[in-house]
């Protein structure tokens, strides 16, 4: 399977805690994309990575929340001492840049935080 | 904020067309017109997307009006597993993707 993957699937934690989740995206893509999704809500931009760099962060990105992309591969999103409000899904999304760029999403990581 | 308004949620019968509408009516002229879908519980699903010519691909239809104000998103024969949540989408170079609420379409038997 050559899609977004997303690993853990599913989260539980406790508040306080800290939570780490990953993305692999399409092995050609030069993007990656982090978003947040509550229910009945469509999905929010967090950031984004342009290769290694990370070119834009949402104001919904609080410091309690720090993305990487070391190698310009895969991504990892931290939520330092999680709260229950950063209970949802997270998903990631890949692309190549470009006036038609499309998105590809991965499943996404439920997170509950109890 | 999105750019686009959607119906909250539509029905469509097993075997017949759905046709979702979306209305843009302050698209640029070089934003292109993005249909998701999300099946519950799973990522969204990229459908097809335009600019101004009508698009077609194995699972939909894409008809953008000619002034681009809105669009229609056509399953030419709706199945069980084509009950989602749609997004319209407009977005031009260098735009991130705004999501609304979609149209919640539910394909019933």
């Amino acid at each position: 399977d050559t899609g977004v993957s997303q690993n853990p699937r599913h989260k539980i934690t406790k508040r306080g805690q800290n939570v780490t989740f990953r993305c692999d995206p399409i092995s050609e893509h030069n993007r990656l994309y982090w978003y947040r999704q509550t229910l009945g809500q469509g999905p929010e931009f967090l950031t984004y990575f342009q290769n290694e760099a990370q070119l834009e962060k949402s104001r919904l990105l609080s410091d309690r929340f720090s993305a990487e992309r070391p190698k310009g591969s895969f991504s990892t999103l931290e939520i330092q001492r999680t709260e229950q409000g950063d209970s949802a899904m997270y998903l990631c999304a890949s692309s190549l840049a470009g006036d038609q760029e499309t998105q590809y999403f991965g499943p996404g990581t439920r997170l509950l935080v109890l | 904020d999105a750019k686009t308004t959607q119906p909250t949620s539509m029905d469509c019968a097993e075997g017949r067309a759905a046709n979702l509408p979306c209305n843009h009516s302050t698209i640029s002229g070089n934003e292109y017109v993005y249909w998701y879908r999300q099946i519950h519980s799973q990522g969204p699903q990229y459908i097809i997307h335009g600019l101004k010519n009508n698009e077609t691909n194995e699972m939909a239809s894409l008809i953008i009006t000619e002034d681009r104000k809105s669009s229609t998103l056509i399953l030419p024969h709706a199945t069980l597993r084509d009950t989602a949540v749609y997004y319209c989408i407009v977005r031009s170079y260098g735009q991130n993707f705004v999501f609304g609420p979609g149209t919640r379409l539910s394909v019933l038997p």
